[in-house]
């Protein structure tokens, strides 16, 4: 069974500060997705990564998919209130049909 | 349409009961999938449908969950005699061809059994 373990589980910290998500496993996706889900809604597609070793960039947020492909990591650089809310990894599977979602980091921005 | 819409937003429904969850997917996207989330965890895989393939319902809970696609675009999720522990978010949600694409998902349905 293909698991999706995220880090931390929950993250309160100041307006101004950086942050770190990681999102690791023991199998190999094809390509990695990153999503933030606001309350009430859907989660919306951040970024995707294919390529073992990719960096994405997204104004203050960078993105790194691991060089084995089996894990990713999401870096906020000073964080603003508006980043407020549910972090979520999801590993596609090298047969590109099955999503799998890690439980998710809740992160917190207090102004 | 513009984007991923579900219906009805909210159902309450007593033990037992029947209920139908509605999604109609952007035009064209070719896979629909069916996720559903308990309150502050991630996303449980639930069903996957693809063009005119047979689904993959390998994340199904329980033989009282049933989904169809009609006409390979809106799609109904039904869930038979509800129990308590059905209550949960329920996301649909839409991609061009597969998942390497990223999904677009709708607002879910938030579903309560009392």
């Amino acid at each position: 069974t293909q698991l999706l373990e995220q880090s931390p589980q929950f993250l309160s910290i100041q307006e101004g500060e950086n942050l770190t998500v990681y999102c690791n496993s023991s199998s190999v996706f094809s390509s990695l997705q990153w999503y933030r889900q606001e309350p009430g809604e859907g989660p919306v597609l951040l970024v995707t990564v294919v390529t073992g070793g990719e960096v994405k960039k997204l104004k203050r947020l960078t993105f790194q998919f691991g060089d084995a492909r089996k894990d990713s990591s999401l870096h906020i650089t000073a964080a603003q209130p508006g980043d407020t809310g549910l972090y979520l990894c999801a590993g596609v599977n090298t047969g590109g049909f099955k999503t799998i979602f890690g439980a998710g980091t809740r992160l917190f921005v207090k102004a | 349409g513009a984007g991923v819409s579900q219906s009805p937003s909210n159902k309450v429904t007593e033990k037992g009961k029947d209920v139908e969850l509605r999604c109609d997917p952007i035009s064209g996207h070719t896979a629909l999938y069916w996720y559903r989330q308990s309150l502050g965890q991630g996303l449980e895989f639930l069903i996957y449908f693809q063009g005119n393939s047979a689904p993959d319902k390998s994340g199904l809970p329980s033989d009282r969950f049933s989904a169809e696609r009609t006409g390979g675009s809106v799609s109904t999720l039904t869930i038979q005699r509800t129990q308590q522990e059905d209550s949960a978010v329920y996301l649909c949600a839409s991609s061009p061809l597969w998942g390497n694409y990223g999904y677009t998902f709708g607002s879910g349905t938030r579903l309560t059994v009392v």
